[in-house]
């Protein structure tokens, strides 16, 4: 069975510019995640989605953050505009139920802001 | 929501079996314990989980007292290839708040 896929899986931009990461869950997988890692520290989740419906986006800075998941499926995270403390790895991550314990996690995008 | 509490770090040889345990004060009735593995450049991976007493795979056991206040998870023998950061969470599925903390960072060495 195919992973989760994300890309790029490395990305440089200067502060203030925008910036967009991708997603690909499992097939089958109605549940995606987004994921915010900053170095030494543990995945703190951005948002939840639900098919197409987020289900929670508490911790997401709506100010410069956004996501979606059109028809259910692929995402797309968006910074706009990026700021230095946002270099981290974005990570992807998919399950079959709603807020499971169990996730299935892509490789991640490294952002260096500059 | 349960904090949990694990070591920063520990070394471990080859061979050795690796206990890392977590504290967890607070945990509801109905949450279960799960733990993930990450290893460098990687997302993290789903290991284990478990409600009570003792469960194990391929990878791991996981040990959950009567209280289950706290929990171990065992790496037998590890190997060079187990150096990696152990995440514990606690939450319910179908509730979960996925909240990881800093993780226990191990490395085995040869």
């Amino acid at each position: 069975e195919a992973g989760v896929a994300q890309s790029p899986r490395y990305k440089i931009i200067e502060k203030r510019q925008s910036v967009a990461f991708w997603c690909n869950p499992i097939s089958g997988h109605a549940t995606l995640y987004w994921y915010q890692q900053i170095l030494g520290q543990g995945p703190k989740l951005l948002i939840q989605f639900q098919n197409n419906g987020v289900v929670d986006d508490s911790q997401l800075p709506k100010d410069r953050f956004s996501a979606e998941r059109l028809k259910g499926v692929d995402s797309t995270l968006k910074i706009q505009p990026a700021k230095l403390e946002d270099s981290a790895v974005y990570l992807c991550a998919s399950s079959v139920i709603v807020s499971s314990y169990e996730q299935y996690f892509g490789p991640g995008t490294r952002l260096t802001v500059t | 929501l349960a904090k949990t509490t694990q070591p920063i770090s520990m070394d471990s040889y080859e061979g050795q079996e690796v206990n890392i345990t977590c504290s967890h004060n607070n945990i509801a009735t109905n949450d279960y314990i799960t733990w993930y593995q990450q290893f460098p450049s990687q997302g993290p991976r789903f290991i284990i989980q478990g409600y009570k007493t003792k469960v194990t795979n391929e990878v791991a056991s996981l040990f959950i007292p009567a209280d289950r206040k706290s929990s171990t998870l065992s790496l037998p023998r590890v190997s060079l290839s187990d150096t990696a950061v152990y995440y514990c969470l606690v939450g319910n599925t179908g509730g979960f708040k996925t909240i990881f903390g800093a993780g226990t960072r191990l490395f085995v060495k040869a």
